[in-house]
C-alpha cells in the first residue's frame, strides 16, 4: 500500500524566513513524488515533481530514498506563498495519485 | 483551452436526494479521477478511469457511481445523498506516464 504523511497541518513562518514542509512516504516500488499547491480560491495545481529536479517559485524538493522523504523547502518565504500544500505519490508508470493530508502554510508579514 | 471543467460549483442537497457532478476535459487525457477533500484528511480518491469504458474504485467509493462513455466526460453520481458526503469534490485528468494532473475548480457539496 502507498501512503503519504505530512505531519504538520498548520505552519506559520515570518516573511523572509526559511520554509520547510515535511513529507514522508511509504511505497514498496519506485515512486514518483509531487508537490501540489492550492492558493486561496484557486484550483489545485502542480508545484513541482521530483523527476524534473527544478525550482519553481523558489521552492525545491529532494527525494531522499533512504529516509523516504520529499520535503519542500524555500530559503526566503514570501507572502504569496501562503497556501495549502499537498505532497502526493504515484507508482512509476501509474497515474493514480495518493495525497497526504496537506499543510496550510501562512506567511506572517 | 478550458482544461478540466466541473459543474456545478456549489450544491445543497437534502438527505436521500440524488445528483450528478459533471466533469469534462478537453486535453484528450485517458486518465480521469474524482477526489473528495475533507479538513484534516487531504484528498481521497473516490473513483478513477484509465480510459473510455473502464472505471475502478478508489479509496472511498461507497455511495458513488461513475461511468466513462467518452474520453472527455467523467460524471460522478451520488445515489442517495448523506450528510457524510458533505465535502469538496475535485475532478482531475492526467496524460500518460506520470505527467501533471490537471484539476477542476471543485464542487462544494452540502447535504442537509
Amino acid at each position: 500500500a502507498q501512503r503519504v504523511t505530512q505531519p504538520e497541518k498548520l505552519l506559520s513562518v515570518f516573511k523572509g524566513a526559511p520554509v520547510e514542509l515535511k513529507c514522508n512516504y511509504s511505497y514498496s516500488g519506485s515512486p514518483e513524488l509531487f508537490w501540489y499547491v492550492q492558493y486561496s480560491r484557486q484550483r489545485l495545481q502542480l508545484l513541482l515533481r521530483h523527476i524534473s529536479r527544478e525550482s519553481i517559485k523558489g521552492f525545491t524538493a529532494d527525494l531522499n530514498k533512504g529516509e523516504t522523504s520529499f520535503h519542500l523547502k524555500k530559503p526566503f518565504a514570501q507572502e504569496e506563498d501562503s497556501a495549502m500544500y499537498y505532497c502526493a505519490l504515484s507508482g512509476f508508470g501509474n497515474e493514480k495519485l495518493t495525497f497526504g493530508t496537506g499543510t496550510r502554510l501562512t506567511i506572517i508579514p | 483551452n478550458a482544461g478540466v471543467t466541473q459543474t456545478p460549483k456549489f450544491q445543497v442537497l437534502k438527505t436521500g436526494q440524488s445528483m450528478t457532478l459533471q466533469c469534462a476535459q478537453d486535453m484528450n487525457h485517458e486518465y480521469m479521477s474524482w477526489y473528495r477533500q475533507d479538513p484534516g484528511m487531504g484528498l481521497r480518491l473516490i473513483h478513477y478511469s484509465v480510459g473510455a469504458g473502464i472505471t475502478d474504485q478508489g479509496e472511498v467509493p461507497n455511495g458513488y457511481n461513475v461511468s466513462r462513455s467518452t474520453t472527455e466526460d467523467f460524471p460522478l453520481r451520488l445515489l442517495s445523498a448523506a450528510p457524510s458526503q458533505t465535502s469538496v469534490y475535485f475532478c482531475a485528468s492526467t496524460g500518460g506516464g506520470n505527467t501533471e494532473a490537471f484539476f477542476g475548480q471543485g464542487t462544494r457539496l452540502t447535504v442537509v
